[in-house]
């Protein structure tokens, strides 16, 4: 099966630091996703992309959180500087223009925290 | 602004009992989908049940069906004959829009669901 890729797994850091996480889409799919969930907040989506142009990132603290597509099996989620806040994780899905239930496939997360 | 709205934190069943959790939604569009996601224990995000705003019959996926009731703008989640393996959260998404998966998804706050022996 297809699988959305994303890395690390698990981060801790140290507040002030930058974070990098990545994902890599389903090769075919055109929109990549990227959600934080929270106990509090719940999934909040951050900012999205459809043929690597960002469509949305309404939902991304824009001081500290940016968000990029460098190429069609790239997308990153940077945090500069983290604060004890971001801990939570991070989901990227991507998506196609099939009809139906089936078109999103998440990855497994990133779980970040941040001490 | 789209809107789904679960109302139960938390539920518990027993085993082999049916089981009905609550959503509701808010759009404004015509033209909308709404999706059930299970998410474990483990973390991951799995998708069981879609239903599409102009489908006439209520979806069925195995022991999951939905119950769409589109003046009522709800699409609960039946499951049946509930398993063990079904203790985890459940979230309600609503995608507003025609494209398949290539318009945003939002979630509700999701229903915890713990299935007793």
């Amino acid at each position: 099966d297809a699988r959305v890729t994303q890395t690390p797994r698990h981060k801790v850091t140290e507040m002030g630091q930058e974070v990098t996480m990545r994902c890599q889409p389903i090769l075919g799919h055109n929109t990549v996703f990227w959600y934080r969930q929270t106990m509090m907040q719940g999934l909040e989506l951050l900012a999205y992309f459809r043929n690597r142009a960002p469509l949305d990132d309404s939902g991304m603290p824009k001081d500290r959180f940016s968000a990029e597509m460098p190429d069609a099996t790239l997308a990153t989620l940077k945090i500069q500087p983290s604060e004890p806040r971001d801990s939570a994780v991070y989901f990227c899905a991507s998506g196609d223009a099939r009809e139906g239930g089936y078109g999103y496939t998440f990855g497994s997360g990133t779980r970040l925290t941040v001490v | 602004a789209q809107k789904i709205t679960q109302t139960q934190p938390g539920m518990f069943v027993q085993e082999k009992e049916a089981v009905t959790l609550d959503c509701t939604y808010d759009t404004s569009d015509q033209s909308y989908g709404l999706f059930w996601y299970k998410q474990p224990s483990s973390g991951e995000m799995i998708f069981l049940i879609y239903q599409g705003s102009y489908d006439e019959q209520n979806a069925t996926e195995g022991r999951y069906s939905l119950n769409f009731q589109k003046a009522r703008k709800s699409a609960n989640l039946v499951i049946s004959a509930s398993q063990l393996g079904d203790s985890a959260m459940y979230f309600c998404a609503m995608r507003e829009g025609y494209g398949g998966a290539t318009n945003k998804l939002i979630f509700g706050t999701g229903t915890l669901l713990a299935v007793q022996p």
